[in-house]
């Protein structure tokens, strides 16, 4: 089946540990994202890749940050610079720009501080 | 100004009604949008996908696209209790392709 996984499904983090969100996809896509859900807020982006080795910040960038060694995997590391983690965090896949577009979301990761 | 304006509801209609949900922009150069559809504590799954102005139709579900008025709207006929979720719309620019922009959603209840 193609699609894009993350794991775990839940995670809980005591204050000032650091923790890695997985994110893998096998739909062939060259951009993957990272975005932070918050009820009421909608999605913020955190960082996006177009391409391995490569990325760039989104709009709340601070007290993460990401890998792409892999085209199909898009780690997200939580750190404890990170002042208010708690939320659900989801990983999607595209095709990097061009009339088809769109974007491909996983099932998420709710991350809970303790 | 967001750049994505969408009414949060909570939406409540019984079954078999005709739901519109809605959002606004502000961004002319939009020219692809999207519409996603969030169960609870689910990831979005895609929905429809439209460009420029008109009309899209699959199934139950009708996408509406009107770019003089920047204002885009679903529309779900026969509305069944499955259709209870979360509706995100999303939109891009043709030389932004990689920063989409996402509304806060609109959560809607279908009553038996």
């Amino acid at each position: 089946d193609g699609g894009i996984t993350q794991s775990p499904k839940y995670l809980f983090r005591k204050e000032g540990q650091n923790v890695t969100l997985s994110c893998e996809q096998n739909l062939n896509h060259d951009a993957m994202y990272w975005y932070r859900q918050d009820p009421g807020q909608g999605l913020r982006l955190i960082y996006y890749s177009q391409i391995v080795n490569d990325f760039q910040k989104g709009d709340i960038a601070e007290g993460y940050s990401v890998s792409r060694e892999k085209k199909e995997s898009f780690p997200l590391t939580v750190t404890s610079a990170q002042k208010n983690p708690t939320a659900f965090y989801l990983c999607a896949s595209g095709l990097a720009g061009g009339p088809g577009d769109t974007q491909y979301f996983g099932p998420g990761t709710r991350l809970t501080v303790l | 100004q967001k750049e994505v304006e969408q009414d949060p509801g909570p939406l409540s209609v019984p079954e078999g009604a005709i739901v519109s949900l809605n959002c606004t922009y502000s961004n002319s150069a939009f020219q692809y949008f999207m519409w996603y559809r969030q169960y609870s504590r689910k990831g979005p799954e895609l929905l429809m996908y439209t460009y420029s102005s008109g009309n899209k139709e699959d199934g139950r579900f009708t996408a509406q696209v009107d770019k003089s008025s920047k204002y885009i709207s679903l529309f779900i006929r026969d509305s069944q209790p499955s259709d209870s979720a979360t509706y995100l719309c999303a939109m891009r620019a043709w030389d932004t392709g990689n920063q989409f922009y996402f509304g806060t959603g609109t959560s809607l209840t279908v009553i038996p």
